[in-house]
Formats: C-alpha cells, structure tokens, sequence
C-alpha cells in the first residue's frame, strides 16, 4: 500500500497488561513519528526516529513507554503495564526528511485506538 | 513554552459565508506553520504551510508575528469544508506541536 499502515486499528485490554502497537511507514521515509490523540485534543507528540535511531523522545510520558525501529523501517510502541489513562488513540506518521530540517509534512497513518479496562 | 492554542473548539458558519479559524502561537526562535486538516474518516492530513504562500482549496493562513497569529481563511465556505483542522507549530528540526483542534461545520 501507498500509505502508513498502523496495526491493530483497536485494541481492547485491561490494566495492567502490555501493549504493543505497529507502525509500517511510507517506503523510504527516513523519518516516523509517534503522536497520542486523547479525546478532544489534538495530537501530542511522543518519539520521533531518523532512520533507527530515537532522535527524539522527549514526549514518552513514562518509563512505561518504550519504542524501537530496529531495521529502520517498521516501528513498535511497547506500553507496559497499562493505565486507564493510556486510553487514546495513537497516531504514527512518516516524512522524507533525509536530514536536517524537516518539511513540516508528515503523512499520518488511521491511527491504534487503545482502551484500557 | 512553546505552543499554539486555537480557540475555538467548534465553528459553524453557512455555506457561502467567509470562514476564519484562529490560531495563535508562542514560540522563541522564527517559526514554521501548518494547517492540518482530518475530514470524516480520513486521515490527518497537511493542508497549507506559511513558507509556501500558496491557497489550497480556497484556504490561505498569513504569519503575522506581531500579533502570534496565523489564522485561516476562506472567503466562501462550502459544504466540504467541514472538518476538524489543526495549527501546528515546527519545534526544532522535526517535531510538530498542535493545537486542540477547531471543528468547523458548514450548514447548508
């Protein structure tokens, strides 16, 4: 597919379990990104990779938040022991940015919508 | 601390009627602007960024850094307009900070 594909589009669990969330990017976008969209707000940003490596993960609320790109493509949010107020739908996105300076323009995925019992 | 606040939540105005969703910003250094746009079950999507001074689908956005100010415009709203729509702020070299959102709903 053309687009950033984002697997599952629902997960239901209770508190307490670990989560994991997939984020297949554009091919070739060097950059993906991970947001969190709780109800009535807009997209907070959580982790941003270049390639493999985490650029940015200033936005991870907690320990309990955990993401990898191992081979610099596919992603992975790991949420361990989940909260109620985990409970949001998580957003990933791509960019071509090969370096420096983004452009501004990220292609979003449909996003994981997570509901934590 | 840098941020961007739109606000209003909501927005309703009738087809035909000039459309402006506000956006303000704080932000230290020169900053980059977007307008993102989600139409029902779409995706988040870029719609128009001030570096480019382009009109897209009627939209324009003006960076006024006098006033922290970089509101949408459209002179003529039309049904398909209706959608949430999101400033958003470049921080750094590559993450976007965005507002809550404005849902606009054009009535017919």
């Amino acid at each position: 597919g053309a687009g950033v594909s984002q697997t599952p589009s629902n997960k239901v669990t209770e508190k307490g379990k670990y989560v994991e969330l997939r984020c297949d990017p554009i091919s070739g976008h060097t950059a993906l990104y991970w947001y969190r969209q709780s109800l009535g707000q807009g997209p907070e940003f959580l982790i941003y990779f270049q390639g493999t490596g985490a650029a940015d993960d200033s936005g991870l609320p907690n320990d309990r938040f955990f993401a990898v790109r191992p081979e610099g493509s596919v992603s992975t949010l790991k949420i361990q022991r989940t909260e109620r107020g985990d409970s949001a739908v998580y957003l990933c996105a791509s960019s071509r940015s090969p370096s420096g300076r983004g452009t501004g323009e990220l292609f979003f995925g449909e996003g994981s919508r997570l509901t934590v019992l | 601390a840098q941020r961007v606040t739109q606000p209003e939540k909501l927005l309703s105005v009738f087809k035909g009627a000039p459309v402006e969703l506000k956006c303000n910003y704080s932000y230290s250094g020169s900053p980059e602007l977007f307008w993102y746009v989600q139409y029902s079950r779409q995706r988040l999507q870029l719609l128009l960024r001030h570096i480019s001074r382009e009109s897209i689908k009627g939209f324009t956005a003006d960076l006024n850094k006098g006033e922290t100010s970089f509101h949408l415009k459209k002179p003529f709203a039309q049904e398909e307009d209706s959608a949430m729509y999101y400033c958003a702020l470049l921080q750094g070299a590559q993450k976007l900070v965005f507002g809550q959102g404005t849902r606009l709903t054009i009535n017919p």
